[in-house]
Formats: structure tokens, C-alpha cells, sequence
């Protein structure tokens, strides 16, 4: 089993949609999470970071976690052509480096 | 600009050459990670320093690749005797804390013919 996993896509939805991707991971002890965007040939860009069990809203985006199933979601309202990207979800390590760890990513798709 | 910087942008070498990458943090960050992507994956961690000291090395940063922090402010990625499966985007990115978000440059692209 993968540390973070996440389904490869891609994931298409029409413009205004909400736009849902889903994130695994097996490290019980993981306290934080995060989100972010990769543009193709571009490097990641954080979008949400969220430590606590329930939503974390900011603007367009929503991050949703359950540490006791072990996932964490991130939700994007009224999803624009310009969210087509790369969504990288990111795990640190339970430990004093704190590195990342990657899920492959879910490439989303945002149809006019 | 106050992000992470990285140069070069691009690298294209032949099978064989050494490539050296630098980074350049966010200022006030101590910490500073590089990581490497190939296309389709995640980055997948190398090594980190917190300021000059290099802390921790992936089982991937074969005895061919080199990283140093001198002073603890900008970084270098050595590549030696460089080989196809070497082409990747190398990415940099700095934290000012153990617990802060992690920050990415622009990466260096790495092509090996």
C-alpha cells in the first residue's frame, strides 16, 4: 500500500460544477495535510493546508478531513477552466524533517 | 521577487556530465527540502537541511548526488556522471519551521541524453 493515494484521474467536470478529489493515506500519526495545484510544467503551489478533523473553507476551495477513516477531500465550488491542473495531495512525515510526502495526483479537468 | 528561485531553469546535458543546480529560499526559512518529479508521479523526497546542516537523505540520493547549504542560505544540488534515468524536474522548496508549509521554487528541468 501507498503512503498517499490518490486516483490518477483525470477527472472531468463542466464549468460551475463542484469539482471533488480524494486523498488516502496510511500513517495513523499524520497530524497535517495538504493540498496543491500543479500547473503542467509548472511547480506545485499550495492551495490548503488543514490539521483538524472537519472542513476547512477558503474562498472557491474546501478541505474536508477524517482522520478515524484516514482521507482527506478537497472540494472546489463553481470550478473554472482555470483550475484544470494537477491536484497534489501532500503528507508530511511523522517525524523532526517533516518532508513530504506525494500522492501521484489527480489531474482535473474543467470543460466550458 | 521574495519566493524560492532556482537556476537553471532547464538543463540539458549528454550521458556522463556533472550538472550542478542552485536554490535560493525565502529568506527567513531555515529549512530547505529538494525533491525530485518525474512525469505522471508526485516529487519524491531527496534531502533536507536545516540551515547548514543536512539532516536527512532519501535511499534515492544515490553516492552520485551531492547536496550542500554552506551558510546555511542558498543550496546546491550536485549531479555527477549523470545518467538517463536522472531526467526529472528537481525541485526546491524552504519552511521556515518544522511545522510550516513547505514553499516550491520554479524546479530545474533535467534532461540527459
Amino acid at each position: 500500500q501507498k503512503e498517499v493515494e490518490q486516483n490518477s484521474g483525470p477527472l472531468s467536470v463542466p464549468e460551475g460544477a463542484i469539482a471533488s478529489l480524494n486523498c488516502t493515506y496510511s500513517d495513523r500519526g499524520s497530524q497535517s495535510f495538504f493540498w496543491y495545484r500543479q500547473y503542467s510544467g509548472k511547480s506545485p503551489e499550495l492551495i490548503m493546508f488543514i490539521y483538524s478533523n472537519g472542513d476547512k473553507e477558503d474562498g472557491r476551495f474546501t478541505a474536508q478531513l477524517n482522520k478515524a477513516s484516514q482521507y482527506v477531500s478537497l472540494l472546489i465550488r463553481d470550478s473554472q477552466p482555470s483550475d484544470s491542473a494537477t491536484y497534489l495531495c501532500a503528507v508530511p512525515r511523522n517525524n523532526a524533517g517533516n518532508m513530504l510526502t506525494f500522492g501521484g495526483g489527480t489531474r482535473l479537468m474543467v470543460k466550458p | 521577487d521574495t519566493g524560492v528561485s532556482q537556476d537553471p531553469r532547464h538543463k540539458i546535458t549528454k550521458r556522463g556530465q556533472n550538472v550542478t543546480f542552485r536554490c535560493d529560499p525565502i529568506s527567513e526559512h531555515n529549512r530547505l527540502y529538494w525533491y525530485r518529479q518525474t512525469l505522471g508521479q508526485g516529487p519524491e523526497f531527496l534531502t533536507y537541511f536545516q540551515n547548514e546542516a543536512q539532516l536527512e537523505k532519501s535511499r534515492l540520493l544515490s553516492d552520485r548526488f551531492s547536496a550542500e547549504r554552506p551558510k546555511g542560505s542558498f543550496s546546491t544540488l550536485e549531479i555527477q556522471r549523470t545518467e538517463q534515468g536522472d531526467s526529472a524536474m528537481y525541485l526546491c522548496a524552504s519552511s521556515f519551521s518544522q511545522l510550516s508549509e513547505q514553499f516550491f521554487g520554479p524546479g530545474t528541468r533535467l534532461t540527459v541524453l
